[in-house]
């Protein structure tokens, strides 16, 4: 159990052009959501939460307008790179936040997203 | 605010033996979670193991055991009969105590690569 998809897994893009990336929980509920930014060799940079039915929370120097993000429902929240550019070629990783059972609160990770931007 | 330390970059290991990983944390809070998350090269984070702070016996998951000293606030990971596919990035993770009000969201530390040698 516990399983997160994400989609795609990799996509290449021209600069300018916004590209949209879910993240589901396929086995469970997930009232929070995480979206993550991993450059190469280091560890995951937090870019924001995400909590079904409001508004995400920014982590500071994480432009908002840039990346747009919506949890529109219980096991899907997207996460979308709007006009982008070189420097938003990057490895996205979204979590699910699990509650309850014997694995009480936890993360689970989708198999991450690579963007590239041309 | 809390913290994560991973002091120890990159270790390895020949197969079958057992190897421990470092993780030190800071934190005023007495109830928490700790995490150890491994990233294959596939770049999947992977939930290794699990421990809450308010539980005195150390989490065990097959080859996979903690040390955790709480006054020290330590949690290092020993790996027992390593194997080619533990072969991997490991991240000490932190999480808040959900009855705390706690958002579920992850302080990461660097990560300590680990090499499994045949």
């Amino acid at each position: 159990g516990a399983v997160v998809s994400q989609h795609p897994s990799w996509v290449i893009c021209k600069s300018g052009t916004s590209v949209k990336i879910e993240c589901r929980s396929l086995d469970f509920q997930a009232t929070t959501m995480f979206w993550y930014r991993q450059f190469p060799k280091q560890s995951l940079m937090l870019m924001a939460t995400s909590n079904e039915g409001s508004k995400a929370t920014y982590e500071q120097g994480v432009e908002k307008d840039k990346f747009l993000i919506n949890h529109a429902s219980l096991t899907l929240s997207t996460l979308t790179v709007t006009s982008a550019h070189p420097e938003d070629s990057s490895f996205y990783i979204c979590s699910a936040r699990f509650l309850g059972g014997f694995s009480g609160d936890t993360q689970y990770f989708g198999p991450g997203t690579r963007l590239t931007v041309l | 605010a809390q913290t994560v330390t991973q002091s120890q970059p990159e270790m390895s290991v020949q197969e079958a033996e057992t190897v421990t990983l470092s993780c030190t944390y800071d934190t005023s809070e007495s109830n928490y979670y700790l995490f150890w998350y491994k990233q294959p090269p596939s770049r999947q984070m992977i939930l290794v193991i699990r421990q809450e702070a308010y539980k005195q016996q150390n989490a065990t998951e097959n080859r996979f055991s903690v040390n955790f000293q709480k006054a020290a606030k330590s949690f290092s990971l020993k790996i027992s009969d390593s194997q080619l596919g533990d072969t991997a990035m490991y991240f000490c993770a932190f999480m808040s105590f959900f009855y705390g009000g706690s958002q579920g969201n992850l302080i990461f530390g660097k990560g300590t690569k680990l090499s499994v040698k045949p």
